[in-house]
């Protein structure tokens, strides 16, 4: 019920292209779903968050699509750059609950 | 925002030692966590550090092993007893920010990367 599945597990993307990664989760009092990024040697930090009242957020190249009835959501990162090669995860919260679930991360690479 | 800061960085300790973490944050916080992340895997929740109170410990982890401290609103260490190298990881303080059912952003330390021989 807590779990939040993250695919794919490593992702390749050329310069300038649009990097895509999907998350799942069970738990239906979810109701925040925020996107983390890591850098090497360094902790998490928010990239870009959205609540199922919306379908889409967008910030600069960044974008979260959020289908509720699928229990899905996804983040699109377009003109993908190198300086976004890092570990992204996906995460769900709520039901009062003040602890987030993470999910299993994906290690994006944008070579030139 | 948070600042947070962890001491040490990073550590080598030998099997059967205890190595005590320590986390600072910029400012007062209601919510301290202390995560585990095994090197290119996800992060694990250890525990909550209530400040005044005991620490709150998720399934699988248990106060003899993982004490916690949170003398103050700024301030909580973690100290991972008894090592073997099944402990080897990276070990990260984080704060939230705003009230008890406010949604906030979740901050995080830069991680304490601990080895254990």
């Amino acid at each position: 019920q807590q779990q939040v599945k993250q695919s794919p597990q490593s992702l390749i993307v050329q310069k300038g292209g649009i990097s895509i990664i999907n998350c799942a989760y069970e738990n239906t009092a979810f109701d925040y779903f925020p996107w983390y990024q890591q850098f090497p040697g360094k902790g998490p930090a928010l990239l870009i968050a959205i609540r199922p009242d919306v379908s889409e957020k967008k910030e600069g190249r960044f974008t979260i699509s959020f289908n509720k009835s699928a229990k899905q959501f996804s983040l699109h990162i377009m003109d993908s750059q190198p300086g976004d090669s890092a570990t992204y995860f996906c995460a769900a919260e709520g039901g009062g609950y003040q602890k987030v679930t993470f999910g299993t991360g994906t290690k994006l690479q944008v070579i030139p | 925002s948070a600042v947070i800061s962890q001491k040490p960085s990073r550590d080598i300790c030998q099997r059967g030692t205890s190595l005590t973490i320590q986390c600072q944050v910029d400012s007062q916080v209601t919510m301290m966590f202390w995560y585990r992340q095994q090197p290119g895997q996800s992060l694990t929740l250890i525990a909550t550090a209530n400040q005044g109170s005991e620490a709150t410990y998720e399934s699988g982890f248990v106060i003899d092993k993982f004490p916690i401290s949170r003398p103050n609103l700024t301030f909580s260490t973690l100290t991972v007893s008894n090592m073997s190298p099944e402990d080897s990881s990276i070990y990260l303080c984080s704060v939230r920010t705003g009230g008890l059912f406010s949604y906030n952003e979740q901050f995080f330390g830069p991680g304490t990367r601990l080895t254990v021989l």
